[in-house]
């Protein structure tokens, strides 16, 4: 089932913050975002594997709550190359019923990012 | 070349017709994925290839379509009688082992434009 995502569309100036949920009314494996920018492709940026856990680089973040469903994908200080198109990706089953790391996606969050 | 690269780019066809869409996937990756993405929507994923073998075809939206894979590398996607509800652009990634904690790296895609 595919996960869904919040907001659908977010404008941001440069140096402000966003937040991007990742919802599933069934539970959650693991969790990958990518973000794609338009006429490209999707670029990873992180895989989250077990609830509770939490990561980050530069400052773009991301945390899971297992029990919760959901993911959440954290932009601090936007900057005009933060824009595109984020999708959250999640397996469908547990483990043993997913075979080689198939991914359903979320209908992605558009972020545009101004001066 | 360093990346997954997929041809043609674009492919604009009649209805009817068959179309061949052809995926190289990142040298020594073993795991392989065909998706789809309709304008604005997210990724829906098609069928995924462990080496020559496809474990999960469980999105092919109907019998028109069908992938193989060759000497474990590259992979064709092909619509037959196409529709002009197959218009999207389908995309190809692979991953190095298809293990859940990989993450996949996206060809450019292929823009398919059914008339």
């Amino acid at each position: 089932q595919q996960p869904v995502q919040s907001p659908q569309a977010v404008i941001l100036r440069e140096g402000e913050d966003a937040v991007i949920n990742c919802s599933s009314s069934k539970a959650l494996y693991s969790v990958h975002w990518y973000r794609q920018k338009h006429g490209e492709a999707p670029v990873f940026l992180m895989i989250l594997l077990k609830g509770g856990e939490q990561k980050g680089h530069d400052k773009i973040s991301a945390s899971f709550n297992e029990k919760k469903q959901q993911s959440s994908l954290y932009l601090t200080a936007s900057q005009l190359s933060y824009s595109g198109t984020y999708f959250c990706g999640t397996e469908p089953g547990p483990l043993i019923y997913n075979q080689g790391g198939k991914l359903i996606f979320g209908q992605g969050t558009e972020l545009s990012v101004k001066p | 070349g360093a990346g997954v690269s997929q041809s043609p780019s674009n492919k604009v066809t009649e209805k009817g017709k068959d179309v061949e869409l052809r995926c190289d996937p990142i040298s020594g990756h073993t795991a392989l994925y065909w998706y789809r993405q309709s304008l604005g929507q997210g990724l829906e994923f098609l069928i995924y290839f462990q080496g020559n073998s496809a474990p999960d075809k469980s999105g092919l939206p109907s019998d028109r379509f069908s992938a193989e894979r060759t000497g474990g590398s590259v992979s064709t996607l092909t619509i037959q009688r196409t529709q002009q509800e197959d218009s999207a652009v389908y995309l190809c990634a692979s991953s190095f082992s298809g293990s859940r904690a990989n993450e996949q790296f996206f060809g450019p895609g292929t823009r398919l434009t059914v008339l």
